[in-house]
Formats: C-alpha cells, structure tokens, sequence
C-alpha cells in the first residue's frame, strides 16, 4: 500500500517558472524523502527531511515539512527544461524496514 | 563505485511461466529493496533484504519471492506469471535500509503476453 500521496499529479510550466508540488502521509514517520523519475528509468533521490526538521534546501530544491498535518512540499525554483520528470515522494515509518512511495506528480517544464 | 545493476533490462514472458530478476547493490550496501511500477498502481513496495534476511514483505501474493546471496546481490522470482504483473521491476539498494536514501537501479521492464 501507498504511504503518500501527491498532488498534483500532472503540471505543466513554463521554464524559468517555480514548480510547487505537495505531499500528504498518513502515518507518522522518521523521515520523508523526494525522489525524482526520467520516464522509464530508475529513481534518483533528491532530499531528505527527517521529521524534526521543518525545511531543507539543496541548490534550487527547497522542501517543507509539517509534521502536525501530515504534509510536505518540493519547491523547484527556476525551473529548466531539464526539470521535466515525476517527482515521488517517500516515508519511512517507525519501527519499519521499508520506505513507502506516493503516485508521484508528472512535471512538465516548457522551454 | 558502480551503482545498481540490474538484469535483464527488458524480458518478455508469456502467461504461467517464471521470470527471475537479479540486483547487485552498490558494493558494500547491504539493504535491498524489491519495487514494482505499473500506471495504475504506481510504485509497489515487494519486499526488502538485509544480510540475507527479508525485514519486511509488502502486500503481493506468494507467487512474488526473493533472497540475499551473502555477497548482497538478490533475486526476486515470480512464478505462474499473470498479465497484470507485466511491470517496470525497481531494485534499490542502501547502506543499512530502514530510512536510509535508496539507490535505484534502471529496473527490469517485464512484459507478459
């Protein structure tokens, strides 16, 4: 079964644009990873925010997490063309040996 | 250091048959975890090894299984093969699992007629 959710599932931007996508779980957990998919390849992670950090950065990448709703969020600023990939989402529950995925949000970057 | 490799990448099988997959991890990475991807229902967690050990089993039927060599390499063997298992089969490996990041091969693209 799916942990996450994530929504959008598909949105399309102009390149230069900032992509929001959002993230809710069910559970609590230890950490939330984002993980990005080129169309029929493996995944390729991209952050992780463990569950007593509220926001993270990495390059144009920038997550939130807020733990009392059960929510998070992968903010892409300056988007490129390059950019153009699902974006899945990932918790780990307490107590657990595997890392659970959402249906992910198909980006779309126009140049 | 090598990534994840996986083999085959593309297999094409018909109904009731077996495929096996195989997963060799990144060298010294002894967590493996076992994914199935479909359109409908996205990624699909199947099971996850560590140390030649399976921790913990997703919700698939008993004709899904797998195991850990000593050298951390894996297999995962379906048997009895439906059309609704043709599949983008993921195998990731990390340092100790539980909620670690995940190294992601180019998956095993499985195809039943």
């Amino acid at each position: 079964s799916q942990q996450g959710e994530e929504d959008p599932q598909a949105l399309s931007i102009q390149e230069g644009e900032n992509a929001t996508m959002n993230c809710s779980y069910k559970t609590s957990i230890n950490n939330l990873q984002w993980y990005r998919q080129n169309s029929g390849r493996g995944l390729v992670h991209l952050i992780l925010i463990r569950s007593n950090e509220r926001e993270k950065h990495s390059g144009r990448l920038r997550v939130t997490l807020d733990t009392s709703k059960k929510s998070s969020s992968l903010l892409i600023t300056a988007s490129r063309a390059a950019d153009t990939a699902s974006y899945f989402c990932a918790t780990a529950m307490y107590n657990n040996n595997d890392m659970r995925f959402g249906a992910g949000t198909r980006l779309t970057v126009k140049p | 250091k090598a990534g994840v490799t996986q083999t085959p990448r593309y297999l094409i099988k018909t109904r009731g048959q077996q495929v096996t997959l195989s997963c060799s991890p990144i060298s010294g990475h002894r967590s493996v975890s076992w994914y199935q991807q479909t359109p409908g229902q996205g990624l699909q967690f199947l099971f996850e090894y560590f140390s030649e050990t399976q921790r913990n089993k997703g919700n698939f039927p008993g004709r899904f299984s797998g195991r850990q060599f000593s050298n951390s390499r894996s297999e995962m063997n379906v048997s009895t093969l439906e059309l609704g298992d043709s599949a983008l089969y993921l195998c990731a490996s990390s340092a100790w699992g539980r909620d670690g990041e995940l190294f992601f091969g180019e998956g095993s693209r499985l195809t039943v007629l």
